[in-house]
């Protein structure tokens, strides 16, 4: 299976500041079938973007996802208070999918 | 609106069985996957399976944690995903969540059930 490795595991930023979140995969991720999700404390994820680089309805333009082959990135370039969650990558190009570890962006 | 109501969790044993529910509404759930991912207390999220819907013969998939244990099946009949667990671990102590991804107009948008707690444990 694919294992994905986010870094890092924490991020401190303070609001207004952008935020660069990476995602490696162990091996190349299949049509770029790459997503991040957001999940906030008691709350179930949402979907931030899929394929790579597409945003999910509703998402604001801060999101932007990259990438391709084994190294993605997710890019909030303007952080939001509701922003501060955890972002987890997840590859659903190859059975099984799997998530990474997930990265923790808190207020600084 | 779209909802997804999973009900059926609870505190088991090890080695026995729970079988989770997921209600569906609001939507077309004979042409959709359902995924379950579950996550631990105070952990990360972790996929559990699949079943893809009748166009797509039904296929399922499991994480290699599950498989052998777990079985997906669907009632397209009742709007209902299940999710079978069997020969259950310590480990499989989790919130499990049922959701699905629909795409239409060129965007995506996911939906998720409310969670349900299942407690492995003697």
């Amino acid at each position: 299976e694919i294992v994905l490795t986010q870094s890092p595991g924490t991020l401190s930023l303070s609001p207004g500041e952008r935020a660069t979140l990476s995602c490696r995969a162990s091996q190349s991720v299949s049509s770029s079938y790459l997503a991040w999700y957001q999940q906030k404390p008691g709350q179930a994820p949402r979907l931030l973007i899929y394929g790579a680089s597409s945003r999910a309805t509703g998402i604001p333009d801060r999101f932007s996802g990259s990438g391709s082959g084994t190294d993605f990135t997710l890019t909030i370039s303007r952080l939001e208070p509701e922003d501060f969650a955890v972002y987890y990558c997840q590859q659903y190009g190859s059975s099984p999918a799997t998530f990474g570890g997930g990265t923790k962006v808190e207020i600084k | 609106e779209v909802q997804l109501v999973e009900s059926g969790g609870g505190l088991v044993q090890p080695g026995g069985s729970l079988k989770l529910s997921c209600a569906a509404s609001g939507f077309t759930f004979s042409g959709s996957a359902m995924h379950w991912v579950r996550q631990a207390s105070g952990k990360g999220l972790e996929w559990v399976g699949r079943i893809r819907s009748k166009a797509n013969s039904y296929a399922t998939a499991y994480a290699a944690s599950v498989k052998g244990r777990f079985t997906i099946s669907r009632d397209d009949s009742k709007n209902t995903a299940y999710l079978q667990m069997n020969s259950l671990k310590t480990e499989d102590t989790a919130v499990y969540y049922c959701t699905t991804i629909y795409c239409s107009g060129g965007s995506c948008v996911d939906y998720w059930g409310q969670g349900t707690l299942v407690t492995v444990s003697s």
